[in-house]
């Protein structure tokens, strides 16, 4: 598969539950992004890793815990998510200044 | 603080009526301008980037133009196809790596 592709699409957890989502691109880029989008907002950035090194945390819970373990993979780990943490979210990489985005997780917390 | 406004939320159109999304931005200094189409379930998907005012891109029935205010996403003869959710983001100069700042998009529906 070529592009940004993101595992699993869909994602059911518990509130006491642990669980990781998975980023992956082909496109050779150096930078690669976390996103939360959540119904009638616009979308959050979360994280932004750059050459595996964080250079950005847009003031997240400790809850979400990314991981860019090289510049083709990201996972974002989760663990005693809220309800309130459902949401859509979004991978994407960038190689300059414009970002291209995985297809996303639907993520629902009970 | 930087911010995008854009507008209509919604909008309704006959195929082959067409019309303009716009994308209203304050920003201390443009680096990029960004359009992205969405659909239900996906991922953006992106469409064009503009860096400087008066520059023009085109892609099938769409073509946006930016100013130093805002920039318009016209859309000629729309088709059913068309139909998705439209994203503008701006990133400033100035600001964190790969900091893009999104609007809540445009809901577009064209009817057959």
């Amino acid at each position: 598969e070529t592009g940004v592709t993101q595992t699993p699409r869909h994602l059911v957890m518990g509130m006491t539950n642990k669980k990781s989502l998975k980023c992956e691109q082909h496109l050779g880029h150096n930078a690669m992004y976390w996103y939360k989008q959540s119904a009638k907002k616009p979308l959050e950035l979360m994280f932004v890793y750059n050459f595996k090194e964080q250079t950005e945390n847009n003031s997240v819970p400790s809850r979400f815990s990314p991981e860019c373990p090289n510049s083709s993979h990201l996972f974002l780990h989760l663990h005693t998510l809220q309800p309130e943490d459902s949401a859509l979210y979004l991978c994407a990489s960038s190689l300059q200044e414009t970002q291209y985005f995985g297809p996303g997780t639907r993520l629902l917390v009970l | 603080e930087d911010q995008v406004t854009q507008s209509p939320e919604a909008l309704r159109l006959q195929e082959g009526e067409s019309s303009s999304l716009n994308c209203s931005y304050t920003v201390s200094g443009l680096r990029g301008l960004f359009w992205y189409r969405q659909d239900p379930g996906k991922g953006p998907e992106f469409l064009f980037t503009l860096y400087s005012a008066g520059e023009e891109k085109e892609k099938e029935r769409l073509k946006a133009t930016l100013t130093k205010k805002e920039s318009f996403l016209h859309i000629t003869a729309p088709k059913p196809e068309d139909s998705a959710t439209y994203l503008c983001a701006v990133q400033a100069y100035g600001g964190s790596q790969g900091n893009l700042i999104f609007g809540k998009g445009t809901k577009l529906s064209v009817k057959p």
